[in-house]
């Protein structure tokens, strides 16, 4: 019963790390993506992937990279952190064909 | 670009009260969805809306799709305080289409 598992769930990071937010899914969904949530600005598309080896820039993908090696993988890397990701992540799923969005729980980043 | 507009974005109000949530755009969607997001958590879906004028009830939740598409409220009758919550709303511009765009939120407190 896993669905969308995240890790790490908290994290603080030093200007100029690297580093990579894992996400893996266990409802062979073909889709996956990536969203960053900020008070008062909702939920903004990072990255996402219609499937595996496909991956698309979304709304907000300056500074992040990702690949789709598997159906059930779709890591977010962070190249070289900066204070203005400091933010909540949420990976999601979704079947294809099916508008219902299946969200992990969330990592904290912190950058300072 | 299609953005969902939220009002209002902060509701405090006591338990038994009723309140309703607006979500707005000049855009024509293909469906429109509401979420809840409790805190440390990832957001839940709680309704889809596909059909101009379609009301939809979950116990005490009445969600509405406006005629035009391009709106959609949610009414909560008797408020307790388990709907204290983040609530979302997100559009999907086609069936099936991967890309959601999400109003910024409405954060709900209801006060025993």
């Amino acid at each position: 019963n896993a669905g969308v598992t995240q890790t790490p769930k908290f994290q603080v990071l030093k200007t100029g790390q690297s580093m990579t937010l894992q996400c893996a899914q266990d409802m062979n969904h073909e889709y996956m993506s990536w969203y960053r949530q900020d008070p008062g600005m909702g939920l903004r598309l990072i990255h996402y992937s219609v499937g595996a080896g496909i991956t698309d820039q979304g709304e907000v993908p300056n500074g992040y990279n990702v690949s789709r090696s598997t159906t059930e993988d779709f890591p977010l890397r962070l190249l070289s952190a900066a204070p203005s990701q400091t933010s909540v992540y949420f990976c999601a799923s979704m079947r294809r064909s099916v508008n219902t969005i299946y969200f992990g729980e969330g990592s904290w980043l912190t950058v300072v | 670009t299609q953005l969902l507009e939220q009002s209002p974005q902060f509701l405090s109000i006591q338990e038994g009260e009723n309140l309703t949530v607006y979500c707005n755009s000049s855009s024509v969607f293909s469906s429109l969805q509401w979420y809840r997001q409790e805190p440390g958590e990832g957001p839940v879906l709680l309704v889809t809306v596909v059909t101009g004028g379609e009301v939809k009830k979950l116990k005490r939740l009445t969600f509405q799709f406006g005629d035009a598409r391009k709106d959609s409220s949610l009414h909560i009758t008797a408020a307790q305080p388990g709907d204290t919550g983040l609530y979302l709303c997100a559009g999907a511009s086609r069936p099936g289409a991967q890309k959601l765009v999400f109003g910024q939120g409405t954060r709900l407190t209801i006060n025993p």
